[in-house]
């Protein structure tokens, strides 16, 4: 019973360059949650998916980050023109149901030079 | 901003310890309280979820919930060397709400 999994793991990117981090949920799980982690600080929502719906963006930069979840295939958080401080660990977690907890994947962690 | 407050430790106790975990948080409305423990480069773990008032126990880890003074803690029986990592406490807003809001954790280093 495969967990969340999330690729790559870690992702190093140049300043300006696009970043895509890929999240397939466990089976039987269609609720998707991505949060991230900049060092030294706790993990911050970002945005929640349901199967081709965006439920709650709010945590999520009003530039540059955008998020789906396909009929088909993974969860996709894309960060376009990556700057320095986008430097973080991103966790998806996913559960079965709105009310269920939240299981978390491995996460990738990005880097930006 | 609804907050969720740990005291970021560390807190050392003995192998064979309880080691106590608080938490308090400002959203009266809140609904469900969840524990999440997480290793250093790692990811979290859920280790205890909590909805009702009073104690919940599960093995070693007892999590403890009071809705009138807005407090969840952890307890952690008999401790390990390898229970040292850092707890976070995460708190979900009321219906209709579904993100986490964490703390920003409690490291925890037991010594043997």
């Amino acid at each position: 019973n495969a967990g969340v999994m999330q690729n790559p793991r870690h992702l190093v990117r140049r300043r300006g360059q696009e970043a895509r981090l890929r999240c397939s949920p466990m089976k039987g799980h269609s609720h998707v949650y991505w949060y991230r982690q900049l060092p030294e600080e706790g993990l911050k929502f970002m945005v929640y998916l349901q199967k081709e719906n965006i439920i709650d963006e709010s945590g999520m930069p009003k530039e540059r980050f955008s998020a789906e979840f396909p009929k088909e295939g993974p969860s996709i958080l894309r960060i376009q023109q990556v700057v320095r401080g986008d430097s973080a660990a991103y966790f998806c977690a996913s559960s079965p149901n709105r009310d269920y907890e939240q299981y978390f994947g491995p996460g990738t962690r990005l880097t930006v030079t | 901003q609804k907050e969720v407050e740990q005291n970021s430790g560390p807190l050392s106790v003995p192998e064979g310890a309880i080691a106590s975990l608080n938490c308090t948080y400002s959203d009266r409305g809140s609904q469900s309280f969840f524990w999440y423990r997480q290793y250093s480069g790692k990811s979290p773990e859920l280790i205890m979820s909590i909805y009702s008032n009073g104690d919940k126990e599960d093995g070693r880890f007892t999590a403890q919930l009071n809705k009138a003074s807005q407090y969840v803690s952890l307890l952690i029986r008999d401790s390990q060397p390898s229970d040292s990592a850092t707890y976070l406490c995460a708190v979900k807003e009321g219906k209709g709400f579904q993100k986490l809001v964490f703390g920003t954790g409690t490291r925890l280093l037991v010594s043997p």
